[in-house]
């Protein structure tokens, strides 16, 4: 299994606070990614890194902040929570060399905001 | 843009029924797909991807997938259900170029169920 972690695995905070999960690898894969799943949606992207200090947005990017800092690291932050991010977020890593790799995702953190 | 289409949310087989899962894509540029499987309470896991080389693309746990470029469908198939393939299945298309190299396009996921 690809060495994805995330932090925490559970959470239940208050409409309004800050909130940051964390997504560490130890493969050294250039890229990663944060997706949230809900039902009938699949998961879909909300933000991305291609390398330290490189991010961009996914598609539902509002209400969410990235920052990469290291390889290894990954943060999402809701800067104001609300009740519609209540979500299973996953984080994902890939090498992408050459042509689209495979992408290994961590264990999701189940985030409820009430 | 890119879009995944998976038919059908939920699918119940009998255990030893053939499976089949269906997945379309819209793409501007080539492909690459890919099938994940996801069991209750985890992550995501690769059962198989094309990348060009071959249309028929064999995976893990005896699943396997047929590239279709002019029905644009990459169909999930294995042959013999087993208990053990209950979970949720996603199709995801990937695009690649420039810095959104890799990003991958979810279908909405189908259930899968095995009746004894």
């Amino acid at each position: 299994d690809a060495g994805i972690t995330q932090s925490p695995r559970h959470k239940v905070t208050e409409t309004g606070t800050p909130v940051t999960l964390r997504c560490h690898q130890t493969e050294n894969h250039r890229y990663m990614y944060w997706y949230r799943q809900d039902p009938g949606h699949g998961l879909r992207l909300i933000h991305y890194s291609y390398g330290v200090k490189d991010t961009d947005k996914g598609e539902v990017s509002d209400g969410y902040s990235v920052s990469r800092s290291k390889t290894e690291d990954f943060l999402l932050t809701l800067e104001s929570a609300t009740s519609s991010q209540t979500s299973v977020y996953f984080c994902a890593i890939s090498k992408n060399t050459g042509t689209p790799d495979e992408q290994y995702f961590g264990p999701g953190t189940r985030l409820t905001v009430t | 843009a890119q879009s995944v289409t998976q038919l059908g949310s939920h699918v119940s087989v009998s255990e030893g029924a053939l499976v089949l899962l269906r997945c379309n894509y819209s793409s501007s540029v080539p492909p690459y797909l890919f099938w994940y499987v996801q069991y209750p309470n985890q992550g995501l896991q690769l059962l198989l991807k094309y990348t060009s080389a071959a249309t028929l693309v064999k995976g893990i746990n005896g699943f396997e997938a047929e590239f279709k470029k002019s029905e644009t469908s990459f169909h999930l198939t294995k042959p013999s259900a087993h208990m053990s393939d209950a979970a949720e299945y996603f199709c995801a298309l990937a695009t690649a170029g420039g810095t959104s190299y890799g990003k991958l396009t979810f279908g909405q996921g189908t259930i899968l169920t095995v009746h004894p």
